[in-house]
């Protein structure tokens, strides 16, 4: 256990739906970063959130939104899904702003959208 | 902004052998230098970093080592086994943090060690 839970583990779900994903960071991380991954595919960063605010945004469509509560849990939206959202989807914690000390990952969340 | 290449994106050894992979970045105050692996299906997991300030780090059968000046850094691991057999990401982090968060990932490597 990384001690950064992910759920659901996995999720189903049909074309133009919406799901939100959730991630819990490890105690004491104040920084959340979101992540995608495609099959045999590296790891796509999405967003980062630092003590509640939005710090860093990659490539993240604008289908996609994100945000960290006030106890620093944090959940990934994804709404109008298309087939090509199907990825495994990370989340990650870190201690400080910068990540000096690396990140911790989660589980991860297996998305498909059939 | 930082960019981290890394290759080879494959690489297939025998049990036993020595597997290299090496990353380059473009930041020269980029200051911290992880190595993640990533067994099929799981989380990425830290598995060895190093700073700035250290030319070389050692644990047990994996070593990392870092050259400044070329900005380049190098994952080695020795006596490989099949359970080594995982796709390997090198990460650089830029002093200052940019459009891709704090860590800039390289594509990763597809490590396969047949016995």
């Amino acid at each position: 256990d990384s001690g950064v839970t992910q759920t659901p583990k996995h999720l189903i779900t049909a074309t133009g739906q919406r799901v939100t994903l959730r991630c819990s960071p490890r105690s004491g991380d104040l920084s959340v970063y979101w992540y995608q991954q495609s099959l045999d595919q590296g790891l796509q960063f999405l967003i980062q959130y630092y003590n509640g605010e939005e710090r860093a945004k990659g490539n993240i469509l604008e289908r996609f939104s994100a945000q960290q509560f006030p106890d620093l849990h944090s959940e990934l939206n994804l709404s109008s899904l298309e087939l090509g959202d199907s990825a495994l989807y990370f989340c990650a914690s870190s201690g400080d702003r910068q990540g000096n000390y690396g990140y911790t990952f989660g589980s991860g969340t297996r998305l498909t959208v059939v | 902004g930082e960019n981290v290449e890394q290759h080879p994106s494959t690489l297939s050894v025998q049990e036993g052998d020595s597997a290299v992979i090496k990353c380059t970045y473009s930041d020269s105050a980029s200051n911290y230098f992880p190595w993640y692996k990533q067994e099929l299906g799981k989380r990425p997991q830290l598995i060895i970093d190093i700073r700035s300030n250290v030319g070389e780090k050692k644990d047990q059968r994996i070593a990392v080592t870092l050259n400044k000046t070329a900005k380049h850094f190098s994952l080695h691991i020795t006596e490989t086994q099949p359970e080594d057999s995982a796709v390997y990401f090198c990460a650089a982090s830029p002093r200052y943090g940019g459009s891709q968060g704090n860590l800039i990932f390289g594509k990763g490597t597809k490590l396969s060690v047949k016995p």
